[in-house]
């Protein structure tokens, strides 16, 4: 079983929909969660943390996190073609390294 | 201020050859972590850098090793180089213990095995 795993997509969505983009992870004694944006030929860069269960929100970016399901998602409200993207799950567990998902390819169409 | 900064950006070598990337974090940050990323396996843990020790190794061979100086710069070194190194290779540096508030990440060194 993989550390942290995703969908790998693509996920399309309509500009102006939300986006729904979810994330499980197997070791329960994780602490923190994070959400990555990669565009193509890019590096990826940190656009939302997560440490409590609940919602998170950031502009129109909400990370969730669901520690008794091991889960985390990430909702982009009002989609634009610029979120066009892959996103990346990670996952730290208290030492200094984090756990990666594969990623999940978000087209948003115009 | 200035970001991560990787060198070189890409890189075409032959297998069995060697290869170092070079990697300078943000003023500041000490711990430095490494990075390889490849179609299918997505982004996989190299080994984390602080104070010129290494704390955190993933599973790599030991043809893939690393260094830090103390001016927090940090070197890895790839020898008798296979078809299947060939990838993204990035560099991530944070704050002083400070993981859990998430990396900043370079823009890589693409390497080719040919």
């Amino acid at each position: 079983q993989k550390e942290v795993e995703q969908n790998s997509g693509p996920l399309s969505v309509p500009e102006g929909a939300i986006a729904s983009l979810n994330c499980t992870y197997s070791d329960r004694g994780s602490q923190s969660f994070f959400w990555y944006r990669q565009y193509s030929g890019k590096s990826p860069e940190l656009i939302m943390f997560i440490y409590s269960n609940g919602d998170k929100e950031d502009g129109r970016f909400t990370a969730q996190l669901n520690k008794a399901s091991q889960y985390v998602s990430l909702l982009i409200r009002d989609s634009q073609p610029s979120d066009s993207a892959t996103y990346l799950c990670a996952v730290n567990r208290g030492a200094n390294n984090l756990f990666f998902g594969t990623g999940t390819r978000l087209t948003v169409i115009p | 201020k200035a970001g991560v900064t990787q060198t070189p950006r890409y890189l075409i070598k032959t297998r069995g050859q060697q290869v170092t990337l070079s990697c300078s974090p943000i003023s500041g940050h000490r711990s430095v972590s490494w990075y390889q990323q490849t179609p299918g396996q997505g982004l996989q843990f190299l080994f984390e850098y602080f104070s010129e020790t290494q704390r955190n190794k993933g599973n790599f061979p030991g043809r893939f090793s690393g260094r830090q100086f103390s001016n927090s710069r940090s070197e890895m070194n790839v020898s008798t180089l296979e078809l299947g190194d060939s990838a993204l290779y990035l560099c991530a540096s944070s704050p002083p213990d400070r993981v859990g508030l998430g990396y900043t990440f370079g823009s890589g060194t693409r390497l080719t095995v040919v």
